[in-house]
């Protein structure tokens, strides 16, 4: 079964300071991988997701996340914090073939401190 | 386009009572999802409708939980009789149904959920 493990229930950074967020997968065969926002009160956004054309993933709000066959990671990264990103983020896994079932880790809070 | 429209926002109960939860997807995703996400977890799939059959409900408590989505457009989760475990953020989302071998690629559009408190 796939699964995705996000290490660190809870970040705090500086304003201006680089933003990484770490999830790694548990799968057979490379998957496709996601990474998805909530701000409080509200739904899940995609920020960007990973469907082997590129191992470097550029998402919106200056997000991108690297896929690293070698290490089964999918880390998001971001070269400057703002107030704005503060909020729960979630890596998620889905298999190539067979359907678009979402598997999603247990979530990592981004504390952007001024 | 319209988002995926959820109703009601929150929703207080007791223990054994019932509550049911709508959600409209967005105009001609032909998939739509439940998801329960608990406080401190991820969202976790309970029933996946692919126009208006089930194509996943492997982790729908069943003895206690039920939805249908008869005409393809919008569902209902319903609960009945509701737990204390079962007090969490119930996430309805949409997608195109794209089939074959890139249908793991396909993009979830997330209502902004119903939050079910059970006393």
């Amino acid at each position: 079964a796939q699964s995705v493990t996000q290490l660190g229930s809870h970040v705090s950074v500086s304003e201006g300071a680089l933003v990484l967020l770490r999830c790694n997968y548990s799968s057979s065969v490379p998957p496709y991988l996601f990474w998805y926002v909530q701000y409080p009160n509200q739904g899940l956004q995609l920020l960007l997701k990973y469907t082997s054309a590129a191992t470097l993933v550029k998402g919106i709000n200056g997000f991108e996340a690297e896929f690293k066959k070698s290490e089964t990671s999918f880390h998001l990264t971001k070269p400057s914090a703002h107030m704005s990103d503060a909020a729960e983020y979630f890596c998620a896994v889905s298999k190539r073939i067979g359907g678009n079932k979402l598997v999603f880790g247990a979530g990592t809070i981004l504390r952007v401190k001024s | 386009e319209a988002g995926v429209a959820q109703s009601p926002r929150y929703k207080i109960i007791e223990k054994r009572q019932s509550v049911a939860f709508w959600c409209n997807p967005i105009s001609g995703h032909a998939t739509l999802y439940w998801y329960q996400q608990i406080l401190g977890q991820g969202p976790k799939l309970l029933i996946q409708f692919q126009n208006n059959g089930v194509v996943d409900d492997s982790q729908l408590p069943k003895d206690r939980f039920s939805a249908e989505r008869l005409k393809g457009v919008d569902s209902t989760l319903k609960i009945q009789p509701a737990k204390l475990e079962d007090s969490a953020v119930y996430l309805c989302a949409s997608s195109h149904l794209i089939a074959g071998p890139f249908s793991g690629a396909n993009v979830l559009t997330f209502g902004a959920g119903s939050r079910l408190t059970v006393l």
